[in-house]
């Protein structure tokens, strides 16, 4: 079975711009989680969608935004990019029943200029 | 304070030595309990999941976790220089869907 897959692995935007990443989670898997990960925070949860509801999120602007399509891939948007938004960031996908079973992409590297 | 809190390390090891990785958490309401293991340059890989108190064994890893304590462990056995990773303890509540982690140890198994 093929993993999940992000796209693109590395991006460089400049301060003002907007930003696109995909994930395609794992065949089968219906929960698709995002998170944002930087040396001084580590990993901080940003979304979860399932079946194309978000179910919950986490403590971030509404800059950051996401969605899910029909056939579970995913889509994470950043308006208005900021230096600090420099980060990896990590898609993960899971069992839509067991979402305690997260499966993490390589992620896309990020960089704000 | 953090929900989860973790050393950051770095834990330095000989090779064949056990190793005991920590976690502890504030929030009483947390149920699951998940273990990842993090190469440089790569996501995170999910090690292994308990559900609420009790001991879990996988090969030579074993997960700990006491809710009364609030404390998460992980041990492994026999260490190796390709278990030489950063580790990350997670935690959720049931049907919440947010996983809230830890920073992580670096580990180094040395040969």
């Amino acid at each position: 079975k093929a993993g999940v897959t992000q796209t693109p692995r590395y991006l460089i935007k400049t301060r003002g711009q907007q930003v696109t990443l995909s994930c395609s989670p794992i065949s089968g898997h219906r929960s698709v989680s995002w998170y944002q990960q930087t040396p001084g925070q580590g990993l901080q949860f940003l979304f979860e969608y399932f079946s194309e509801t978000q179910r919950n999120k986490g403590n971030f602007p509404g800059r950051f935004s996401g969605r899910q399509f029909s056939n579970s891939r995913s889509e994470m948007n950043v308006s208005t990019l900021e230096l600090g938004d420099s980060a990896l960031y990590l898609c993960a996908s899971s069992p839509g029943d067991r979402t305690y079973e997260q499966y993490f992409g390589p992620g896309t590297r990020l960089t704000v200029t | 304070q953090k929900e989860v809190e973790q050393d950051p390390g770095p834990l330095s090891v000989p090779e064949g030595a056990i190793v005991s990785l920590n976690c502890t958490y504030s929030n009483s309401a947390f149920q699951y309990f998940m273990w990842y293991r993090q190469y440089s340059r790569k996501g995170p890989e999910l090690l292994m999941y308990t559900y609420s108190s009790g001991n879990k064994e996988d090969g030579r890893f074993t997960a700990q976790v006491d809710k009364s304590s609030k404390y998460i462990s992980l041990f492994i056995r026999d260490s190796q220089p390709s278990d030489s990773a950063t580790y990350l303890c997670a935690s959720s509540t049931s049907g919440t869907y947010k996983y809230i982690f830890g920073t992580g140890t670096r580990l180094k198994v040395l040969a």
